[in-house]
């Protein structure tokens, strides 16, 4: 079975641009988190989607949305980009919401504004 | 909410030496704790988790640990450090609702350095 996949890899955007962020889940896997990992820190929880619809929200602001498709693949889109914006972005899927369903996490995607 | 605090942002270990690293929690409900370890470059794998059956857990590649409410601790152990252990660890806490699973608040995480 593939595992998450993340893209792209790499990002330099300028200060004011909008960029998404590509996620294709685990087979199977109808539950994307994405999470955003800033340099020496934890990864914080941005947002949560169960079969197309947001299912809980992180403490980051509007200009953070996102998107799940019917294959369960997902997008995170950020509008006017800010420097602290700059962050590793991290993408786990999983069976369900359900606690016995684990996190499988992708690579990430490193985004850099300047 | 819950949050957790992990001890030390750097830990340097002998190889063949006692690995540990700190975590307390904080939480209002019963929590689920979990240990994840990242290497360079990658995403984080999940080593073991706690969901208040055995307060004693075992996780891959011989790690374990102890859930101990009356300390909030949850400290994540492994009896020799192995060069391949060298990466960053993180603590993290769910409050446990159903549908909680993937929205984990995590520390800041501690960097293990393994010295030959």
């Amino acid at each position: 079975e593939t595992g998450v996949t993340q893209s792209p890899t790499h990002l330099i955007k300028t200060r004011g641009q909008q960029v998404t962020l590509r996620c294709s889940s685990q087979s199977g896997h109808n539950t994307v988190s994405w999470y955003q990992q800033a340099l020496g820190q934890g990864p914080q929880f941005i947002f949560q989607y169960y079969r197309e619809e947001e299912n809980g929200r992180g403490n980051f602001p509007p200009r953070f949305s996102g998107l799940q498709f019917p294959n369960y693949s997902s997008e995170l889109n950020v509008n006017a980009l800010e420097l602290d914006d700059s962050a590793l972005y991290l993408c786990a899927s999983s069976l369900d919401t359900g606690l016995n369903s684990p996190l499988h996490f992708g690579n990430g995607t490193r985004l850099t504004v300047t | 909410a819950q949050s957790v605090t992990q001890l030390g942002s750097h830990v340097s270990v002998s190889e063949g030496a006692l690995v540990l690293l700190r975590c307390n929690y904080s939480s209002s409900v019963p929590p689920y704790l979990f240990w994840y370890v990242q290497y360079p470059n990658q995403g984080l794998q999940l080593l073991l988790k706690y969901t208040s059956a055995a307060t004693l857990v075992k996780g891959i590649n011989g790690f374990e640990a102890e859930f101990k409410k009356s300390e909030t601790s949850f400290h994540l152990t492994k009896p020799s450090a192995h060069m391949s252990d060298a990466a960053e660890y993180f603590c993290a806490v769910s409050d446990g609702a159903t549908d909680s699973w993937g929205k984990l608040q995590f520390g800041a995480g501690t960097q293990v350095v393994v010295t030959p």
